[in-house]
Order: structure tokens, then sequence, then C-alpha cells
């Protein structure tokens, strides 16, 4: 199975900066790449599809980016309800996830 | 609007079976493949496994960790898709999510665009 290798797995931030998390797959993906928000005691809530598509309805101060291997999550100025957990996932073959990034407060 | 709604999670001692449903509306239930995705406390996302569509057949796909105990189906008539989880060990303690598959030309490997809330499913003696 591809591996999916997401860093940083904690972040503290501040309320309106500029965040960015990373995604590596363990081999090409062809952009087959979802970000999701997590909140505690909540599903996750899909952001972004095919690497850069954002979906219906989600801020865009929320973007993405990258090809091959790896990719990225821009979050270009936090807000409060921002603070949450996001996951990478590849459906290019079949299907895996990275292990988190908790997005915390300073 | 979509909804996704599961029941059927609970206690359940190690070896025995169980059975998750997921109810759905909003949608043309029968055009999606629908996914089941659960998430041990505090773990991460693991995928469970994928139902396609009717037009592709109605078959399934499974992560390893669960083929051959797990089995995937549905109905169309009734919009809802089950999970029925047989010889169970302490490992699959889980909430598990009932999840629609995006967009609805894909086969079976997508994005999963709805979740349901979740039902949690306990593994014990």
């Amino acid at each position: 199975d591809i591996q999916m290798t997401q860093s940083p797995s904690s972040l503290s931030a501040s309320v309106g900066d500029r965040v960015t998390i990373t995604c590596r797959a363990s081999q090409g993906i062809s952009n087959s790449l979802a970000w999701y928000q997590q909140k505690p005691g909540k599903a996750p809530k899909l952001l972004l599809y095919a690497a850069s598509r954002l979906e219906s309805g989600v801020p865009s101060r929320f973007s993405g980016s990258g090809s091959g291997t790896d990719y990225t999550l821009t979050i270009s100025s936090l807000q409060p309800e921002d603070f949450a957990t996001y996951y990478c996932q590849q459906y290019y073959s079949p299907v895996t996830f990275g292990q988190g990034t908790k997005l915390e407060i300073k | 609007e979509v909804q996704l709604v599961e029941s059927g999670g609970g206690l359940v001692q190690p070896g025995r079976s169980l059975r998750l449903s997921c109810t759905a509306s909003g949608f043309t239930f029968g055009d999606y493949a629908m996914s089941w995705v659960r998430q041990a406390p505090g773990k991460g996302l693991e995928w469970v496994g994928f139902i396609r569509s009717k037009a592709y057949g109605g078959t399934t796909e499974y992560a390893a960790s669960v083929k051959g105990r797990f089995t995937i189906s549905r109905d169309d008539s009734k919009s809802i898709a089950y999970l029925q989880m047989n010889s169970l060990k302490t490992e699959d303690t889980a909430v598990y999510y009932c999840t629609r598959v995006g967009p609805p030309s894909v086969q079976w490997l997508g994005y999963f665009d709805y979740w349901g809330q979740g039902t949690l499913v306990t593994v014990s003696s």
C-alpha cells in the first residue's frame, strides 16, 4: 500500500498566521489527494480534492498544491474555527490516510 | 441536503458479529459508490472498504486488515449501505463512519465528500 507521511504531526499557531501542512506519498499518486478537517467528536469534513480543488462551501483561505509525491495544504490566514486536526488521503491505490496534523492555538 | 446516518454500533465480545447500517438521504443513492472508514479511539483514520454502484457491478473492495471478516452490501431501494462485521477483534474497536464517494462518475477510488456522524463499536470481553 502507498504510505502517506504527513508533517508536522502537531503545530502551534496564532490567529492570522499562514500555515502549511505537508503530505508525502511513498510513490506518485497523480494528484489523487484530498484534505480533511476534523474537530473533536465530529466527523471529518472534506476541504479539497484532486490536490487543489476546493470543495463547495469551503473558505478560500484554504488552498492545496503539489504533484507527484509531495503535496501541501495552506491556510492563508488562520481563523479561530480552523484549529482542528487535518488529514490527507490518497485515493490512487487504494486508499490511505496521513497520520494527521493537530493544529493548536499558540 | 445530503445526510448519512449510521446505526447498529455497541459493545460486542471478541469473535462475535455485528451489522452496521447507513441510511442515506438527499441524493440518488444508487448513483454513488459508498465506503466505510473507521477511527480507533484517539487515533487516525483507516479506510475499511468500498462498494461500487450497480452501474459498476456493485462489487466490493476491502482493506487487508478486514478482508475475509467484513462484508459491505447495499440496498438501493431503501438507500441503505451495510457493514457486516464477523470474527470481531479487540483491535476493531473504533468509531465507524459511512461515507459517500465522490464524484458520482467514479467507480470506487475517490474522495469522501459526505460523512455520517459515526457509530462506536467496542469489542471487549
